[in-house]
């Protein structure tokens, strides 16, 4: 993989169910890969930055593993709200100044 | 809030017009960025600057000018833009310390630019 791959585009859950998507890094030269979350008109804002392979990160109902070795990391997302309506972008970084982030998932909760 | 500010934050300008983007951030970082983000691409950076140096232009055509005249604020000045320049513009600062080793970063809420 030489960019970075997220998956779905797009996911609408209703509300009270839990779902997870996938986001795809080479990884070569990888150093960290972080998780923002984007409403719309507002700034992203990080979630999780992560940098061990195995690493598991949790805040609140939102939790994030890595796999550096094959390229991977998964957000999970529990007992979905309103609120967590959101892109929500993957970036990795190699090292130098360039985070190279994925297109995002666009994510719907139907209440 | 990020404490990154950006304005202004809808600009629609012509193709002959002369504008400058701002952006400001008084969270103590000593790097800043510019992205631009067009209809489902990814982000793309443009610019880098850190301690005041440009560190990076990736490929940006010169009708976009950067100016960082201090670390807590960034400009795009902007000249005889082109309709496919069309595009949200994110800026982000990243911290000096220890975080900066994984190159955290902080984005305004973007600029939405209309070139007519």
């Amino acid at each position: 993989i030489l960019n970075v791959e997220q998956s779905p585009q797009s996911l609408h859950v209703q509300e009270g169910d839990s779902t997870n998507f996938t986001c795809s890094f080479p990884s070569s030269n990888f150093y960290a890969l972080h998780w923002y979350r984007w409403e719309t008109a507002k700034s992203p804002e990080a979630l999780f930055v992560m940098t061990l392979n195995g690493d598991e990160k949790k805040k609140g109902r939102i939790s994030a593993t890595l796999n550096t070795k094959e390229g991977y990391s998964y957000l999970y997302i529990k007992g979905s709200q309103p609120e967590d309506s959101a892109t929500y972008l993957c970036a990795s970084w190699g090292g130098n100044e360039k985070l190279t982030f994925g297109t995002g998932t666009r994510l719907t909760i139907i209440p | 809030e990020t404490g990154v500010t950006q304005t202004p934050r809808h600009l629609v300008m012509g193709m002959t017009n002369k504008k400058s983007l701002k952006c400001e951030q008084h969270l103590g970082h000593n790097a800043m960025y510019w992205y631009k983000q067009s209809a489902k691409k990814p982000l793309e950076l443009m610019f880098v600057y850190s301690l005041e140096e440009r560190v990076e232009n990736n490929s940006v055509p010169s009708r976009f000018s950067p100016e960082c005249p201090n670390s807590s604020h960034l400009f795009l000045h902007l000249h005889t833009l082109q309709p496919e320049d069309s595009a949200l513009y994110l800026c982000a600062s990243s911290p000096p310390a220890r975080p900066r080793e994984t190159n955290e970063q902080f984005f305004g809420p973007g600029t939405r630019l209309t070139v007519l």
